[in-house]
């Protein structure tokens, strides 16, 4: 069965400082896809990111990054120079390969709230 | 980009009646389409997955007779809660899969829609 933890329930940060919001996984398979998204107050579910499992570069979209590590099952997330507008509940997720190619769903963690003041 | 529109996105309902939400993909079409619950301050969890003209896959422990989804067509599937009781209060969300993606394209979330039963 696949799990995906997210310890951090809160965090608040003053603007400008950075962010790292930790992401643990597990899954039996060896081939997986991990998936960030944003859930601002008004509900919606914003996608971020998709990496599979075979690509652990890390990656970088101007002031969020990614750091992919397979030994650890880890998939942090770091927001640099935080602003406020990125307060929102961050969720991780993973998403099996499915061998009869259909859709797979999505196992998401308990998310990180993050609240970025003045 | 993708637009998947949850209508409503509010509402109350008392004790026994039955609440329909609609799911619509309005820019691609989806075979397949997610539904997820999630209660205040909790992770999403997955309810049920909805095929384009064939029969609904719940998840473990959800009850079939109590939600019932159709998927009628292409761009449309519908959540019905018959009977709602209080308990079942809580933020629904549906996504979907472009059907021209992959297994593992990213999924497009509606905005929710926020049961409340009195």
């Amino acid at each position: 069965a696949q799990k995906v933890t997210q310890a951090q329930t809160e965090i608040s940060v003053v603007e400008k400082e950075d962010v790292t919001l930790d992401c643990v996984y597990e899954t039996r398979d060896t081939t997986y896809y991990l998936f960030w998204y944003k859930q601002p107050p008004s509900g919606e579910l914003v996608f971020l990111i998709r990496r599979n499992s075979f690509d652990e570069q890390n990656e970088i979209s101007g002031r969020y990054s990614w750091n992919f590590q397979k030994s650890t099952s880890s998939f942090n997330f770091t927001i640099t120079a935080s602003q406020v507008v990125d307060s929102a509940v961050y969720f991780c997720a993973l998403s099996e390969a499915s061998r009869s190619g259909t859709a797979s769903k999505l196992t998401f963690g308990t998310g990180t709230r993050l609240q970025v003041t003045l | 980009g993708a637009v998947v529109s949850q209508h409503p996105s509010r509402v109350i309902c008392k004790s026994g009646t039955s609440v329909k939400i609609e799911c619509r993909s309005l820019d691609f079409q989806a075979t397949t389409m997610f539904w997820y619950r999630q209660f205040p301050k909790q992770s999403l969890m997955l309810m049920a997955t909805s095929n384009e003209g064939s029969k609904a896959t719940y998840e473990q422990g959800v009850e079939k007779d109590k939600f019932l989804i159709n998927h009628a067509s292409l761009t449309l599937s519908t959540l019905t809660v018959t009977s709602a009781h209080p308990e079942d209060s809580s933020f629904y969300i549906c996504s979907a899969r472009d059907r021209g993606g992959t297994v593992v394209s990213p999924l497009h979330f509606g905005n929710g829609t926020r049961l409340t039963v009195t």
